[in-house]
């Protein structure tokens, strides 16, 4: 079945530093992924829409310049968070659509800045 | 816009015991409904599905739910609970649009833990 990787799965970092978290859909193109952010204790919330060869569209609240998404081919997606501070922890999760009815998630990323 | 409502953060069963999680959602247009299920420090796991086919869907390790359009619900049951199901479980929404854009754009309910006792 469709499968998407995302990397790392795991990361801690200082604050002030920028950290690189990428999506990838395994076996299938993806013109557009989504990128989730789960605080502890708390549901998956969207974050934004990336979108192959375009720029991404971000929900409201959510900083663009500093959360910055990549979406330079079909199956591949990054977000970077720059000049992360430690209310920026929490679990980042990346998901692309197969068809409208299915959508893969990527396995998570755990993002804790000190 | 589309929104789900989770019925309950937290839910305790006994090992053996009937599994009920509600699920109550709000769509202008027919839905697509899902039940994840997330083990800690992991991602999404699809349970099942909701396309506008058979009302009842049968999903993986023993889960089930029930579309009932009139009443806006899509409840995820098991008939005996497993110590292995003790997780955290979220109902989702997607509507989608005719262009296939928002494929994967899902609107996710609170949550609910599950624990299961022996």
């Amino acid at each position: 079945g469709a499968v998407v990787s995302q990397h790392p799965s795991r990361v801690i970092c200082k604050s002030g530093t920028s950290v690189k978290i990428e999506c990838r859909s395994l076996d299938f193109q993806a013109t557009t992924m989504f990128w989730y952010r789960q605080f502890p204790k708390q549901s998956l919330m969207l974050m934004a829409t990336s979108n192959e060869g375009s720029k991404a569209t971000y929900e409201q609240g959510v900083e663009k310049d500093k959360f910055l998404i990549n979406h330079a081919s079909l199956t591949l997606s990054t977000l970077t968070v720059t000049s992360a501070h430690p209310e920026d922890s929490s679990f980042y999760i990346c998901s692309a659509g197969l068809t409208l009815k299915r959508a893969f998630f990527g396995q998570g990323t755990r993002l804790t800045v000190v | 816009a589309q929104s789900v409502t989770q019925l309950g953060s937290h839910v305790s069963v006994s090992e053996g015991a009937l599994v009920l999680l509600r699920c109550n959602y709000s769509s202008s247009v027919p839905p697509y409904l899902f039940w994840y299920v997330q083990y800690p420090n992991q991602g999404l796991q699809l349970l099942l599905k909701y396309t506008s086919a058979a009302t009842l869907v049968k999903g993986i390790n023993g889960f089930e739910a029930e579309f009932k359009k009139s009443e806006t619900s899509f409840h995820l049951t098991k008939p005996s609970a497993h110590m292995s199901d003790a997780a955290e479980y979220f109902c989702a929404v997607s509507v989608g649009d005719a262009g296939g854009t928002s494929y994967g754009k899902l609107t996710f309910g609170q949550g609910t833990i599950l624990t299961v006792h022996p």
